[in-house]
Order: C-alpha cells, then sequence, then structure tokens
C-alpha cells in the first residue's frame, strides 16, 4: 500500500483558497487517490477522487501532476464551515479487491 | 435508500466485560470496513470484509478482538475484556466494491469503557 504523508494541520481565512498537498512516493500504477472529509462527531464522507492530471466537482479540485507521486486538494473560498479533517488516500487498485487505509489527516481550521 | 446504520450509538460498559458493536451495511454493498478512532486522531483499521473472502484481520489489536459478517450483510464486532484503551468510536463503512470505490461511513459507536 502506497504511504501518504499530509501536513497535520492549516490555518486558512474565510474566503480563501486553500491547496492541500498530499505525498505519495510509491503509489502503484493501478492506484487512485481518493480525499475524504471528516466533520467532528462524524464519519468521513468522499470528497473527490481522480487517477491523473484535474478532476473538479462542485465542492472541489485535486490536481495530480504527471508523476503521480502527489496530488493537491483544492477548496475555492473557504467557510468557516469547511472545518474539518481532509484525509488522502491511495492504495486501492481498480481491482476493487483492495482496501483502503486512512491516515492522520490534515485539520483545516478556517477562521473569520 | 438507507444509508449505513450502527448500533448501539453510545455504549458503556465496566472494564472486563464483552461488548457487541452492530453495523447494518448499504443494501448490495459488498464491502464492509470497520475502523476505530480515538479522541483527536486519524481513523485506525480494524478489519475489512469483501464478498465472500475470507477477511482481512491485520487492523485487529489483539486476540480480544474479532468481527463477523452474515450473508454477506450484517457485521458485528465483539471485544471481549474490553479494557480502558479500548474506549474510542467504532466507525463501520461499506462500498458497492472494495478498491477505490467509495466509503459510505456510519454514524458510529461511541463505546467507554469504566
Amino acid at each position: 500500500l502506497a504511504k501518504t504523508t499530509q501536513p497535520i494541520s492549516m490555518d486558512s481565512y474565510e474566503g480563501q483558497e486553500v491547496n492541500i498537498t498530499c505525498s505519495h512516493n510509491n503509489i502503484a500504477t493501478n492506484d487512485y487517490i481518493t480525499w475524504y472529509q471528516q466533520f467532528p462527531s462524524q464519519g468521513p464522507r468522499f470528497i473527490i477522487q481522480g487517477y491523473k492530471t484535474k478532476v473538479t466537482n462542485e465542492v472541489a479540485s485535486l490536481f495530480i501532476p504527471a508523476d503521480r507521486k502527489s496530488s493537491t486538494l483544492s477548496l475555492p473560498r473557504v467557510s468557516l464551515s469547511d472545518t474539518a479533517v481532509y484525509y488522502c488516500l491511495v492504495g486501492a487498485d481498480s481491482s476493487n479487491t483492495g482496501k483502503l487505509i486512512f491516515g492522520q489527516g490534515t485539520t483545516l481550521q478556517v477562521k473569520p | 435508500g438507507a444509508g449505513v446504520s450502527q448500533s448501539p450509538s453510545n455504549k458503556v460498559t465496566e472494564k472486563g466485560k464483552d461488548v457487541e458493536l452492530r453495523c447494518d451495511p448499504i443494501s448490495g454493498h459488498t464491502a464492509l470496513y470497520w475502523y476505530r478512532q480515538s479522541l483527536g486522531q486519524g481513523l485506525e483499521f480494524l478489519i475489512y470484509f469483501q464478498g465472500n473472502s475470507a477477511p482481512d484481520k491485520s487492523g485487529l489489536p489483539s486476540d480480544r478482538f474479532s468481527a463477523e459478517r452474515t450473508g454477506g450483510s450484517v457485521s458485528t464486532l465483539t471485544i471481549q475484556r474490553t479494557q480502558q484503551e479500548d474506549s474510542a468510536v467504532y466507525l463501520c463503512a461499506s462500498s458497492f466494491a472494495g478498491g477505490a470505490y467509495e466509503q459510505y461511513f456510519g454514524p458510529g459507536t461511541r463505546l467507554t469503557v469504566t
């Protein structure tokens, strides 16, 4: 399983764009990159997933360079409600038989 | 349809007692995960069920922990002879398949061992 490294914590202010980078140097060819968000007292919820280049949905964008050894979750114009823990996961392949394991995540604190 | 449900939502037990935690996954989901989360910590993987395959028990912290999944649906996590360090939130998640498929989490069971 590919090991991931992401910052323990980040601070931001309302209205700013937040970028959280995750390193995954030993990502395998078939691995996908998935990000989850967890609010206090709740289970994590899926945000976005990608394999290469850029993926965008209504919540976030995911940027993946050509070598795929890192990825960046971008949250546009954050609000106080974006305060949460963000997890980067890598290691499941497209054969759908592997398990995905959560690391420590990045705690994002959005300030007014 | 209904999401993942877990019961009980809260459980307080005395040290040394056994507890059973239940997870009802989303219908049709073949993969089921159990995680543990201590206060302020990340998620700790415990066990993974995928279809009819033998479960991946590599995350179970000791032989006091066991889990089963009956009929490919409901799962029960059992902790025998509970210890204070077992106090945590136990989260269950299911997905359509394993691998990169989205995991849907239940609300968790908060276990307190006194």
